[in-house]
């Protein structure tokens, strides 16, 4: 886990909130990413981005959003418009898009 | 679309036996492929990947997977198991520019 933080550990929400989760690295990567993981369904690609000011949606980009302002950070945002974001949401970072990714310790969202 | 998947939800050893965590890959060109662990509420570690070269890869904690392009799969193996080695094990492929994860196997080392 070192080198990309991730706060909160555990988050919890209630329906209808938009939440925000924190990523930051200080492993002087360029690319980034979000992912979501549930029991038994593996990781699943939220966001990604390789530069400051660029990012792609992922596999299942719906209901969240994200922003890249600084190399270090890349927050991502939990709408209301997700049905079910009750999940473990893990970021990672890389050197670059193909390279080997390197995960946060994860965040815990549960909607009440 | 490039693709992983890993045939066991489970896999049951006893320690200082050896073990093997199952993974085929489907890819058009040359694949690129990872492994990685993760502990309850970790996040991932990554234990090693495949790029080119020797068909036998090393990686991190004794763990070593073995490339297989003719049975297009790539386990992964530690000759003597840990109870420590206990924990969810996923293999990915480089598909562009992200990582597509199989399921993850559940492997319990029992003493």
């Amino acid at each position: 886990d070192g080198g990309i933080t991730q706060s909160p550990k555990y988050l919890f929400r209630k329906e209808g909130q938009n939440v925000t989760l924190s990523c930051e690295q200080n492993l002087n990567h360029d690319a980034m990413y979000w992912y979501r993981q549930d029991p038994g369904q593996g990781l699943r690609l939220i966001y990604y981005s390789q530069i400051v000011n660029d990012f792609q949606k992922g596999d299942i980009a719906e209901g969240y959003s994200v922003s890249r302002e600084k190399k270090e950070s890349f927050p991502l945002t939990v709408t209301s418009a997700q049905k079910n974001p009750t999940a473990f949401y893990l970021c990672a970072s890389s050197i670059g898009l193909p390279d080997t990714q390197y995960f946060g310790p994860g965040t815990r969202l549960t909607v009440l | 679309a490039q693709s992983v998947a890993q045939p066991e939800d489970q896999v049951n050893v006893a320690e200082g036996n050896p073990l093997t965590v199952k993974c085929t890959y489907s890819v058009s060109g040359n694949p690129y492929l990872f492994w990685y662990v993760q502990y309850p509420n970790r996040g991932l570690q990554f234990l090693l990947k495949y790029i080119t070269g020797d068909n036998l890869v090393k990686g991190s904690y004794g763990f070593e997977a073995e490339f297989n392009k003719s049975q297009t799969s790539f386990h992964l193996k530690k000759p003597s198991a840990l109870v420590s080695d206990s924990a969810l094990y996923f293999c990915a492929v480089r598909d562009g520019g992200k990582l597509i994860f199989g399921q993850g196997t559940e492997l319990s080392v029992k003493p």
